[in-house]
């Protein structure tokens, strides 16, 4: 069974700070491995895409890694911002592209 | 960049009401478009794809006859919740991804919330 697991669950951290969310997948056959933001009452947006080939990718003050090997990705986020307050959702594609498997997500806080 | 509008953006309504929500790609066309319906601090779950000019694919548990889909054209799929009950409030989400393209992220619309009294 296809499966993407997110940790932490929830995350408070300091504006300024940097912090590291990870996702781990069994998804089989791989396509592509997905970051995408959601801020509250609102649609994903997405971060980074990653194929099999890429190690890591960055977007900003977001840099996303791929461990094909170990089926791990993570997302680093550096100097966060208030406006970095959102759910980060992990998302692993298989068969080509649209068969979508979701993390549970990240809910991460940002204090001033 | 890909835009997907969605209206509206929340609808508060009686219990028995029909509510249609759009989705739409606006600067791309999009052979397949996906709902999502998604409960509060949890992450999306597909509810169904629809393709244009055919029926929509419904995931398991999720009845095609309260939720009926159509994709009349490569930029816009329709969501109807049938007479629609408190159980059916959530959020509910789209998203579309540019026809034939495979490493390319999908795009989501804004959401809409549905809360039926």
């Amino acid at each position: 069974k296809n499966q993407v697991e997110q940790s932490p669950q929830s995350l408070i951290i300091l504006e300024g700070k940097n912090c590291t969310l990870q996702c781990n997948y069994t998804v089989s056959p791989f396509s592509n491995l997905r970051w995408y933001k959601q801020d509250t009452g609102r649609g994903p947006v997405s971060l980074t895409i990653m194929t099999f080939s890429e190690n890591t990718k960055s977007n900003g003050r977001y840099t996303a890694t791929l461990d094909a090997d170990t089926k791990q990705s993570s997302l680093h986020i550096t100097a966060s911002q208030l406006s970095d307050s959102a759910s980060y959702i992990c998302v692993v594609s298989a068969n080509a592209g649209n068969m979508l498997t979701f993390g549970g997500g990240t809910r991460l806080m940002v204090k001033p | 960049g890909a835009v997907v509008s969605q209206h509206p953006s929340r609808v508060i309504c009686k219990s028995g009401t029909s509510v249609k929500i759009e989705c739409r790609s606006l600067d791309f066309q999009a052979t397949t478009m996906f709902w999502y319906r998604q409960f509060p601090k949890q992450s999306l779950m597909l509810m169904a794809t629809s393709n244009e000019g055919s029926k929509a694919t419904y995931e398991q548990g999720v009845e095609k006859d309260k939720f009926l889909i159509n994709h009349a054209s490569l930029t816009l799929s329709t969501l109807t919740v049938t007479s629609a009950h408190p159980e059916d409030s959530s959020f509910y989400i789209c998203s579309a991804s540019e026809t034939r393209q495979v490493h390319q992220p999908q795009h989501f619309g804004d959401g809409t919330r549905l809360s039926i009294l």
